[in-house]
C-alpha cells in the first residue's frame, strides 16, 4: 500500500503563478483533509472533504481552492501565489472520523 | 470556536528521564476525541495515542500515556524512560464529533532527548 502520497515534494514558483497540489491515497477515505505547517503556527486547516463530490473550508482558505472529484483524490489550488503561501503543506485521509489520520511526506512550497 | 492550546513551546530532557507535555482544548460538547501526534525530523507524522472524551479511564500505548481531566478541559501526553528517538516536533489534537468533522492541532511543543 503506498497510503497517501502527495506531489510534488517540492516547488518554487513566483509571486502570481498558478499550481495544482495532488493528494492520492488508496486505502479508501472517505475523509480528505489539507493542513498547512508553518514555524510556530502548527498545522493549520485549510480545506477538508468528508467525501466524493464534497468539500469545506478550514481554519485557513483564503488564497485557496480544493477539489475532490473522485474519492481517492484530493486537489489543493493555489490561483495566484503570494509569499504568504510559503508554507509545507500536508495532506492527510480517514476512514473514520475518530479515526487516526493518515498523513502524506508534505510539499515544501517556497512563494517567490 | 474549539481551540488547543500547547503551552511549552521547546522542551529538552534527559535520556531516560519522564517528561509531561501539556495540552488544554476549549469546547463546550461532551462528546469528542483527542489525540497526540509526533513529527520526527523526517517530518512524518504519526500517532501517538488517541483518547475518548467519554471514556474516563486514561489511554496508554507502551511508554506514552496521558492524564485527562475533562472538567479541567486538560489532556497531557507523559513520556516514561525517554529515548533518543522520542526527539520530535508533538502535537495535540482536538474533534467534536458529529459536528464539523476538522480536526484541529495545537501549535506543538519540540521535544529534545538529550543524551
Amino acid at each position: 500500500n503506498a497510503g497517501v502520497t502527495q506531489t510534488p515534494k517540492f516547488r518554487v514558483l513566483k509571486t502570481g503563478q498558478s499550481m495544482t497540489l495532488l493528494c492520492a491515497q488508496d486505502m479508501n477515505h472517505e475523509y480528505m483533509y489539507w493542513y498547512r505547517q508553518d514555524p510556530g503556527m502548527g498545522l493549520r486547516l485549510i480545506h477538508y472533504s468528508v467525501g466524493e463530490g464534497t468539500t469545506a473550508k478550514g481554519e485557513v482558505p483564503d488564497g485557496y481552492n480544493v477539489s475532490r472529484l473522485k474519492k481517492q483524490n484530493f486537489l489543493l489550488g493555489l490561483e495566484s501565489a503570494a509569499p504568504s503561501q510559503t508554507s509545507v503543506y500536508f495532506c492527510a485521509s480517514s476512514y473514520f472520523l475518530s479515526e487516526k489520520l493518515f498523513f502524506g511526506s508534505g510539499t515544501q512550497l517556497s512563494v517567490l | 470556536a474549539q481551540t488547543v492550546t500547547q503551552s511549552q513551546p521547546e522542551m529538552s530532557v534527559q535520556e531516560a528521564e519522564t517528561v509531561t507535555l501539556s495540552c488544554t482544548y476549549d469546547t463546550s460538547e461532551n462528546n469528542y476525541y483527542l489525540f497526540w501526534y509526533k513529527q520526527p525530523p523526517s517530518r512524518q507524522m504519526i500517532l501517538v495515542i488517541r483518547q475518548e472524551a467519554y471514556k474516563q479511564q486514561n489511554a496508554t500505548e507502551n511508554r506514552f500515556s496521558v492524564n485527562f481531566q475533562k472538567a479541567a478541559k486538560s489532556f497531557s501526553l507523559k513520556i516514561s524512560d525517554s529515548q533518543l528517538g522520542d526527539t520530535a516536533m508533538y502535537f495535540c489534537a482536538f474533534m467534536i464529533m458529529n459536528r464539523d468533522d476538522k480536526i484541529i492541532f495545537g501549535k506543538g511543543t519540540r521535544l529534545h532527548i538529550l543524551p
